[in-house]
C-alpha cells in the first residue's frame, strides 16, 4: 500500500492555460474524490467517481474543469481556460467500500495551482 | 444543509497543557464525524473518527466524543507535545443509499504549541 499519490505536486501557469492533474489512488479503491482547498479554509468537494462511473459533481465545478477516470484506477482533472481564481490546492482521495477502514477517505498530497 | 462549524484559531498552547477544539454540525439524519489533521507541508491524515452517537473516536493521545444531543464532536487531548502543532479539520459524512459519501469540512483549526 504506498497511498495516495499525486503528480505534480505544484503547477505554475498563466492565465488562460489549460493544465491536467493526475491521481493514483490506493490500489483496489473503489471510490475516487476531488476536492479544492483555498488558504485558510478547509477542502471542499468537487467530484467524485465510483470505479469509473462519475456520479456526482459540485456547483463550484465550472465548465471549464473536467475529470476523468477510464479504466477506474487513475484520475485526472483538467482546468481549461485557468482563472487567477483557480489558484488553489487540489486534493485526491480514495476509499473502498468494502472491508475494515471501509468508507474511510486516504489523501494525496495534494497539486498546488498558481496562476499568474 | 450539511456544515461544519470550528473554534477560530489560531490555538496557541505550552508544552502538556490541555486541548480543545470545539467543532459544531448541522445535518441531516446521522452523519459519521472526523478529525483530520493537516502537518506543515504534509497531505491530510485521519486522526480518528466516529459512526454513531455516544461513540468515541481515539488515536495518539487525542479524544472525541459524537454527541448528538448538541451536535458536537469536540477534539481533546489531555497534553499536547510541539509535534501536534497543525492544522485539525472537523468534518461530517452523511447516510443514504445515494450517498456519495464525500467528506463537508470545517474552515480548520491552528493549533501552536510552544516549548
Amino acid at each position: 500500500d504506498t497511498g495516495v499519490s499525486q503528480d505534480p505536486r505544484h503547477k505554475i501557469t498563466k492565465r488562460g492555460q489549460n493544465v491536467t492533474f493526475r491521481c493514483d489512488p490506493i490500489s483496489e479503491h473503489n471510490r475516487l474524490y476531488w476536492y479544492r482547498q483555498t488558504l485558510g479554509q478547509g477542502p471542499e468537494f468537487l467530484t467524485y467517481f465510483q470505479n469509473e462511473a462519475q456520479l456526482e459533481k459540485s456547483r463550484l465545478l465550472s465548465d471549464r474543469f473536467s475529470a476523468e477516470r477510464p479504466k477506474g484506477s487513475f484520475s485526472t482533472l483538467e482546468i481549461q481556460r485557468t482563472e487567477q481564481g483557480d489558484s488553489a490546492m487540489y486534493l485526491c482521495a480514495s476509499s473502498t467500500t468494502s472491508g475494515s477502514g471501509a468508507d474511510t477517505q486516504y489523501f494525496g498530497p495534494g497539486t498546488r495551482l498558481t496562476v499568474l | 444543509g450539511n456544515s461544519v462549524t470550528q473554534m477560530e484559531g489560531p490555538v496557541t498552547l505550552s508544552e502538556e497543557a490541555f486541548l480543545t477544539i470545539n467543532c459544531t454540525y448541522t445535518a441531516t439524519g446521522y452523519p459519521s464525524l472526523f478529525w483530520y489533521v493537516q502537518y506543515p507541508g504534509e497531505g491530510l491524515q485521519l486522526l480518528l473518527k466516529a459512526t454513531k452517537a455516544d461513540d468515541k473516536g481515539s488515536n495518539k493521545g487525542f479524544e472525541a466524543t459524537y454527541r448528538k444531543e448538541t451536535t458536537s464532536f469536540h477534539l481533546e487531548k489531555g497534553s499536547v507535545q510541539v509535534s501536534d502543532s497543525a492544522v485539525y479539520f472537523c468534518a461530517l459524512r452523511t447516510r443514504g443509499s445515494s450517498n456519495t459519501g464525500k467528506l463537508i469540512f470545517g474552515q480548520g483549526t491552528t493549533l501552536q504549541v510552544k516549548p
